[in-house]
């Protein structure tokens, strides 16, 4: 059964830093890795997706990386804004059609 | 439309009353899928429907639970008999054929069960 690992569950940072979020996963097999933003009381936001065969996504200030072999993502965020304040989820696909498998997520809140 | 729509946005219901919750998928999604997230927690899958037929039941968690989507886009998703434990946000996404399998997701329904 796959399961999803998110590291730390809740971070605090002043603005402008550079932050990492981590994901672990512990089947490989996997079809594609997503993350997700959350806002309190909202659905979610996709913010990258990252096919089993790619090594990173990029997205404006956003960076994400999937090792496949070692069941990991890392999730870059760049000059963090107190906008990104928010949850971020990771989640694996095993295939085009098939549910996601989410973590826990991490609780980013950015601060002046 | 313009995105998933999913009604209503807040349910409370005392125990034991049955609820039922809307999802409208975005036009011309033939997959749709129902998830739960209890507070603090990730979205846990519940169903999944591809087109009309229901091709995955596996995380409903008990047979309380009941989803139909009869012509391949508007879905319900039923719980009967409610209880305390079944206070979740319940998320609908779908996606489109094929391509990179991007789900998106609607608002969700809060459901209370008191």
């Amino acid at each position: 059964k796959q399961e999803v690992t998110q590291i730390p569950a809740a971070l605090s940072v002043p603005e402008g830093e550079n932050l990492v979020l981590n994901c672990s996963f512990t089947d490989s097999a996997i079809y594609n890795l997503q993350w997700f933003r959350q806002d309190p009381g909202k659905g979610l936001t996709s913010l990258l997706l990252i096919q089993s065969s790619q090594r990173e996504q990029t997205s404006g200030r956003l960076n994400a990386s999937l090792d496949k072999s070692s069941g990991r993502s890392t999730l870059y965020i760049a000059a963090s804004q107190p906008g990104d304040s928010a949850t971020y989820l990771c989640a694996v696909q095993t295939g085009t059609a098939s549910k996601l498998t989410f973590g826990t997520g991490t609780r980013l809140q950015v601060t002046l | 439309g313009a995105g998933v729509s999913q009604s209503p946005r807040y349910k409370v219901a005392k125990r034991g009353q049955d609820v039922a919750l809307r999802c409208d998928p975005i036009s011309g999604h033939v997959s749709l899928f129902w998830y739960q997230q209890a507070l603090g927690q990730g979205p846990e899958f519940l169903t999944y429907f591809q087109n009309e037929a229901q091709l995955d039941k596996s995380g409903l968690p008990s047979d309380r639970f009941f989803a139909e989507r009869p012509e391949g886009s508007v879905s319900t998703l039923k719980i009967q008999r409610t209880q305390q434990e079944d206070s979740a946000v319940y998320l609908c996404a779908s996606s489109g054929p094929g391509g990179s399998g991007t789900q998106y997701f609607g608002p969700g329904t809060r459901l209370t069960v008191l």
